[in-house]
């Protein structure tokens, strides 16, 4: 299984809604990510967890916050975001932070 | 901060040529590359990788060249096809942190 599976794959919601997005693979992959993007633009980095601890965090607004449960799942709560926050969320995981990483197939959010 | 780019945002090839995409990347303590390919509405696939020990990968129709004194980055792809047409993207490995991506390039095969 070298699959990294993202839910849901479409989320519109309000800017006073509270959403979350959940990854989860089963590779025994113990580094996993978050990235962010925007239409014709490359996937931008948001937060790195390594071992399930939070590793990296890129400056993200605290309206994003992450969460690990445990060495295969991998949340994205989100709370009072803006339109510009408007994005597709991509998921990937990866053996440990030197290696090949798996992507899922994003979460298309849309806030109104 | 430093970050990895491509050179050109389009590439137009006809099926059966081979293509060239190109990146320069310019932190030179990044030591782990990988080519990506992105079609319309999916993550990022995997490609092709090669670290900083090597000059030159090869897989199947695919081969990565990597001039570690001009910083400079190629994905080569032999016979393109169209379903080849998709985003590529260059991603490198700061000292085994997390990977960051270049600007990409969009590959349109045509037949």
């Amino acid at each position: 299984d070298t699959e990294v599976t993202q839910t849901p794959k479409h989320l519109v919601m309000g800017m006073t809604n509270k959403k979350s997005l959940k990854c989860e693979q089963h590779m025994g992959h113990r580094a996993m990510y978050w990235y962010k993007q925007k239409a014709k633009k490359p996937p931008e980095l948001m937060f790195v967890y390594s071992y399930e601890k939070l590793s990296i965090n890129e400056s993200v607004p605290s309206r994003f916050s992450p969460e690990c449960p445990n060495s295969s799942l991998l949340n994205l709560h989100l709370h009072a975001l803006q339109p510009e926050d408007s994005a597709l969320y991509l998921c990937a995981s990866s053996q440990d932070r030197a290696a090949e990483a798996f992507f899922g197939q994003g979460t298309r959010l849309t806030v109104v | 901060g430093e970050s990895v780019g491509l050179h050109l945002p389009t590439l137009s090839v006809q099926e059966g040529d081979n293509s060239i995409i190109n990146c320069a990347y310019s932190n030179s303590a990044s030591d782990y590359f990988i080519w990506y390919k992105q079609e319309s509405g999916k993550g990022p696939q995997f490609i092709i990788d090669i670290r900083s020990n090597m000059d030159k990968r090869q897989g199947q129709r695919v081969t990565v060249l990597l001039n570690k004194t001009v910083k400079h980055l190629s994905l080569q792809i032999a016979a393109t096809q169209p379903g080849d047409s998709a985003v590529y993207f260059c991603a490198e490995n700061q000292a085994g942190t997390a990977l960051i991506f270049g600007k990409g390039t969009t590959l349109s095969v045509s037949s």
